[in-house]
């Protein structure tokens, strides 16, 4: 597509409920990123693709996150039982490989209540 | 530990002036690259400008300009003739080369006053 597409734009769960998220690069871009906006802060690494290598999990905040990206593509990212602080706005980027800049999607502003 | 400090959380500037918003950075590596990321309320992040530490010249792209300082770890945007559609926050990103995390300051908000 032309851009990075996130979807749904805003999520309201109740606290316990597994989300899904998804992310839609820009084709022919082989990174995907995901970061985490929390309110004052400012982004927070969670987790890289890059083609079919094993993808680096190091930012994943706890074992109830996770992420898969299919057929190098789409992006989803799981937050099971989901928790208060758990709310944010979750960004997603791709990029070619080297360091020209990310292309950030429109993210998903998540509320936990 | 590699950072990004923006110590300005908020500035505004009249339009058509100029405004400065200060970066400095933590790192013992000698090869990197700077961002500067714009997001408006529509929460999109836009790539305002880029550096690459080995280049001594500064980038420009259109009105945004940047003093990068290597030996004093500083990388300040500057927005010349301030638009209203500046109004966003700012941030100031880094990243090792041959790496693909990017370490972002916690942004600063600008207002651009008609």
């Amino acid at each position: 597509g032309a851009g990075v597409s996130q979807s749904p734009s805003n999520k309201v769960t109740e606290k316990g409920k597994d989300v899904e998220l998804r992310c839609d690069p820009i084709s022919g871009h082989t990174a995907l990123y995901w970061y985490r906006q929390s309110l004052g802060q400012g982004l927070e690494f969670l987790i890289y693709f890059q083609g079919n290598s094993a993808p680096d999990k190091s930012g994943l905040p706890s074992d109830r996150f996770s992420a898969e990206r299919t057929g190098g593509s789409v992006s989803t990212l799981t937050i099971q039982r989901t928790q208060q602080e758990d709310s944010a706005v979750y960004l997603c980027a791709s990029s070619l490989i080297g360091a020209g800049g990310y292309t950030f999607g429109s993210g998903t502003r998540l509320t936990v209540v | 530990a590699q950072t990004v400090t923006q110590s300005q959380p908020e500035m505004s500037v009249q339009e058509a002036e100029t405004v400065t918003l200060s970066c400095t950075y933590d790192t013992s590596e000698n090869n990197y690259y700077l961002f500067w990321y714009k997001q408006p309320p529509s929460r999109q992040m836009i790539l305002v400008i880029r550096q690459e530490a080995y280049k001594q010249q500064n980038a420009t792209e259109n009105r945004f300009s940047v003093n990068f300082q290597k030996a004093a770890k500083s990388f300040s945007l500057k927005i010349s003739d301030s638009q209203l559609g500046d109004t966003a926050m700012y941030f100031c990103a880094f990243t090792p080369a041959g790496t693909y995390k990017y370490i972002f300051g916690t942004g600063t908000r600008l207002k651009v006053l008609a």
